[in-house]
């Protein structure tokens, strides 16, 4: 059972369009909600965050979308570059048993094309 | 400069032998914490730590074990147990595992082919 679900396996965009990348959850305890970016043979590098009492933090070109009563959120790049091809992955933490635990989607393969 | 080392990078093994991936970290975090990637598959968990000579078992435990002796290191043993070891392998750390808004950082990954 995947409670954290990123249902695009793929995405193009051209260069200085808008990137908008998209994860869906089921379980309504979550916290906090994370993207990471990864490269090939790389680890993934932390991007942006929300908390689940908010509805959008942004940090430069990325944008970090909460829809909680749809249990959706997305991440929204603009412009988008081509270094910005990457996979991305959205995870979830949960507070389960005193600790915290981090869910991961399946990630959503980004390219941008120059 | 602070970070995640994993090593080897790149391992190959015979069906039937243990092989264990190192992780040390020197960013001075409390948890630790070992994922398996498989294509098309998102970041499953394997175990956690929180402190020393403790750690949980995540989703996939099985066919592995791991000690928590230093808290810089957190190595993990493939097993001849597991089914399928043939995997990408990240180690991340956290500041505090009961902290839902920390960030885990992630090693560069151990790339575990099964001959």
């Amino acid at each position: 059972d995947q409670q954290v679900k990123q249902n695009s396996p793929s995405l193009s965009v051209q260069e200085g369009r808008i990137s908008i990348l998209n994860c869906d959850y089921t379980n309504s305890m979550f916290d906090y909600f994370l993207w990471y970016k990864k490269y090939p043979a790389e680890g993934p590098t932390f991007l942006i965050s929300i908390s689940s009492i908010k509805d959008k933090n942004e940090d430069g070109r990325f944008t970090v979308f909460l829809n909680k009563s749809a249990k959706h959120l997305s991440l929204h790049i603009v412009p988008s570059q081509p270094g910005d091809s990457a996979v991305y992955f959205c995870a979830a933490s949960q507070l389960a048993s005193g600790t915290y635990k981090y869910i991961f989607g399946t990630g959503t393969r980004l390219k941008v094309l120059a | 400069d602070g970070g995640i080392t994993q090593s080897p990078k790149y391992l190959f093994r015979k069906e039937g032998q243990n092989v264990t991936l190192s992780c040390e970290q020197n960013l001075n975090h409390d948890a630790m914490y070992w994922y398996r990637q498989d294509p098309g598959q998102g970041l499953r968990l394997i175990y956690y730590s929180q402190i020393v000579n403790d750690f949980q078992k995540g989703d996939i435990a099985e066919g592995y074990s791991v000690s928590r002796e230093k808290k810089e290191s957190f190595p993990l043993t493939v097993t001849s147990a597991q089914k399928n070891p043939t995997a990408f392998y990240l180690c991340a750390s956290s500041i505090d595992l009961a902290a839902g808004a920390n960030v885990l950082t992630f090693g560069a990954g151990s790339r575990l082919t099964v001959l």
